[in-house]
């Protein structure tokens, strides 16, 4: 079975500073992509992030970066510069190659302090 | 761009009263799902439509819900009769590609949430 875990429930940062959110997977595919969702309070998701399993070089956007091990099949997203915006749920989603579904962790909850 | 369209955005039934949910994709995607996401919880798949076909339904409690995309555009999710565990949110989303050929990236709507009491 595909599972993604999120392990950190909540977790807070100050407005400026940096912030790691984790997420492990598990799969026997190889071919497959990797998404980082936001959430806000409205309830709208938006990709924040993406990665394709083939690609070695760790995708970036802006403030968010992500730290990809495929051996160790974990799925970490930075947050550089935290501004209170990226106050939100934050999905960690596994998406297998030959399909269309997403399947997401159970969140983690970010609060930016100011 | 208009991005997917959900109404309505919440609904309170009580139990044993059917409710319907409805979803109007971004244009020119074949691609269209419907997920539950409880409370505090990561959503779920419910299904997935390729064009007018369901090719994912096995998560889908088939003695109550229901699900149709008849012309491959717009869709409707339906609940007969709803019982209190289906208080959620049920979020359409629609994504360019199809099996085989996707990015895995998925456009959301805002949801429509529903409350049974």
């Amino acid at each position: 079975a595909q599972t993604v875990t999120q392990s950190q429930p909540e977790m807070s940062v100050q407005e400026a500073e940096t912030v790691t959110l984790s997420c492990t997977y598990d799969t026997s595919e190889n071919n497959y992509y990797l998404f980082w969702y936001k959430q806000p309070p409205s309830r709208q998701m938006i990709l924040v992030i993406r990665q394709e399993a083939y690609k070695q070089q760790n995708a970036t956007e802006n403030r968010f970066s992500v730290n990809f091990q495929k051996a160790a099949k974990s799925f970490s997203l930075k947050i550089s510069d935290s501004q209170l915006g990226d106050t939100a749920m934050y999905f960690c989603a596994f998406s297998p190659g030959s399909q269309g579904n997403l399947i997401f962790g159970k969140g983690t909850k970010l609060s930016v302090k100011p | 761009e208009a991005g997917v369209v959900q109404s309505p955005r919440y609904k309170i039934i009580e139990k044993k009263q059917p409710v319907a949910f409805w979803c109007n994709p971004i244009s020119g995607h074949n691609t269209l799902y419907w997920y539950r996401q409880n409370l505090g919880q990561g959503p779920e798949l419910l299904i997935r439509y390729e064009n007018e076909e369901a090719v994912d339904d096995s998560q889908l409690p088939k003695d109550r819900f229901s699900a149709e995309r008849l012309k491959g555009v717009d869709s409707t999710l339906k609940i007969q009769p709803a019982e209190l565990g289906d208080s959620a949110v049920y979020l359409c989303a629609s994504s360019a590609g199809t099996s085989g050929r996707n990015t895995g990236e998925l456009f959301f709507g805002e949801g429509s949430r529903l409350t049974v009491l």
